[in-house]
């Protein structure tokens, strides 16, 4: 079945410094990846998204790019705040639903 | 725009008492939410698909006599766990898949904790 493997699933990076997380999925069919930030008892929250049609997408400090040869994508931070300390969940969406997999997430510790 | 409301955020029960919660689209409509559960560290699982007007599809191993889900209007699907016992502990998470190109807005979570 469909897989999604994110990598690292711990990050301590120091405050100032950029973090790098890796998601590599299964099904060369999936067209949608979003990447959700959640904070300890909260839900996911929505941070950046991209599609099979673009390659790189970037929001202030924030920026996704997609490999779809390798089907590898990748979220980058740059001048990580403390604020940005949460876990980071990847995921792709299966193609024809609206379903999503998720990577195993990473815990992001940005260190002041 | 695209919040989604989930209640009640924390539910402590006996074993053997069912619990039904909600999930709001409070600023769009949803023909489709979904439900998640998830452990202690780990990721999201997903549990069931709920469609307005339509039954639920459960996915592989979730017993759908368990996990009761009612999608009555476009703005509402309820998640009742019956007879739940200290195994269904657990971080219950809703879904509702908004109105662009299917990005799927999450509600804040129900902790349920079973004695």
């Amino acid at each position: 079945g469909e897989n999604v493997e994110q990598h690292p699933s711990t990050l301590s990076v120091q405050e100032g410094d950029s973090a790098v997380i890796k998601c590599t999925y299964s099904d060369s069919a999936s067209n949608y990846f979003p990447w959700y930030k959640q904070e300890l008892g909260k839900g996911p929250q929505l941070i950046i998204d991209i599609r099979s049609n673009v390659g790189e997408k970037k929001d202030q400090r924030i920026a996704v790019t997609l490999n779809k040869t390798a089907k590898h994508f990748s979220l980058h931070i740059t001048e990580t705040q403390p604020e940005d300390s949460a876990v980071y969940f990847c995921a792709a969406a299966i193609s024809g639903t609206y379903k999503y997999i998720f990577g195993t997430g990473t815990r992001l510790k940005v260190l002041a | 725009g695209a919040v989604v409301s989930q209640h009640p955020s924390r539910v402590i029960c006996k074993s053997g008492t069912s619990v039904k919660i909600e999930c709001r689209s409070l600023d769009f409509q949803a023909t489709t939410m979904f439900w998640y559960r998830q452990f202690p560290k780990q990721s999201l699982m997903l549990m069931a698909t709920s469609n307005e007007g339509s039954k639920a599809t459960y996915e592989q191993g979730v017993e759908k006599d368990k996990f009761l889900i009612n999608h009555a209007s476009l703005t509402l699907s309820t998640l009742t766990v019956t007879s739940a016992h200290p195994e269904d502990s657990s971080f219950y998470i809703c879904s509702a898949r908004g109105p662009d190109l299917g990005i799927q807005y999450f509600g804040a979570g129900t902790r349920l904790s079973v004695l």
